[in-house]
């Protein structure tokens, strides 16, 4: 595609439940960043792929964060066992090698209930 | 870790104003990010400017990279330029994060 797509846009779920956000780069990226926006903490990094590898994860929050990206391309971020503190918009976004710009996603808003 | 300041947090400007939007970051920085978020809450890129001036139309920002600062000029303003701006940084350290400030808020006035 042109630009980096993530899914679902929104979700919507129960305290205490599993939830999986989706995030397909732009074609040709190598590179491939997870951040989340919140009220309270502004735009953060939660990890970076270089390809299928994640050599920096020191952005999640807990272990019941982790994510996982497969083939060089599409990348699932986990949230095991969401808090209310999880609520935020994921957003996802990728450049053709680290260190250069990167393009983001229109990102996922998730509501924990 | 590197700081990065956004001033001012709040500007409100009348259609056609122009404006100086500042970053300032702490530390070295391998590369920096302009970027306008806009209503909807999806992030643009506006610049990718490590050091020296570029422009794209009505928008300017120059980066003084051995002063640790980035400025974007935004000339003759459009309600359509609203929204937020945010500057962000790569360390030295980790330059494949960005690092972001906590933004300018723009509304511009009809």
């Amino acid at each position: 595609g042109a630009g980096v797509s993530q899914s679902p846009s929104n979700k919507v779920t129960e305290k205490g439940k599993d939830v999986e956000l989706r995030c397909d780069p732009i074609s040709g990226h190598t590179a491939l960043y997870w951040y989340r926006q919140s009220l309270g903490q502004g735009l953060e990094f939660l990890i970076y792929f270089q390809g299928n590898s994640a050599p920096d994860k020191s952005g999640l929050p807990s272990d019941r964060f982790s994510a996982e990206r497969t083939g060089g391309s599409v990348s699932t971020l986990t949230i095991q066992r969401t808090q209310q503190e999880d609520s935020a918009v994921y957003l996802c976004a990728s450049s053709p090698l680290s260190g250069q710009p990167q393009h983001f996603g229109d990102g996922t808003r998730l509501s924990i209930l | 870790g590197i700081q990065v300041e956004q001033s001012p947090p709040d500007l409100i400007l009348q259609e056609g104003a122009n404006s100086t939007l500042r970053c300032n970051f702490s530390d070295s920085v391998n590369n920096l990010q302009w970027f306008h978020q806009n209503p909807w809450g999806q992030l643009i890129n506006l610049f990718y400017i490590p050091s020296g001036t570029k422009q794209n139309g009505r928008l300017s920002a120059t980066t003084v990279a051995t002063e640790r600062y980035s400025l974007l000029y935004i000339s003759s303003s459009q309600t359509t330029d609203s929204g937020v701006y945010f500057c962000a940084v790569e360390p030295r350290d980790s330059s494949y994060k960005l690092i972001f400030g906590s933004g300018t808020r723009l509304l511009v006035r009809p």
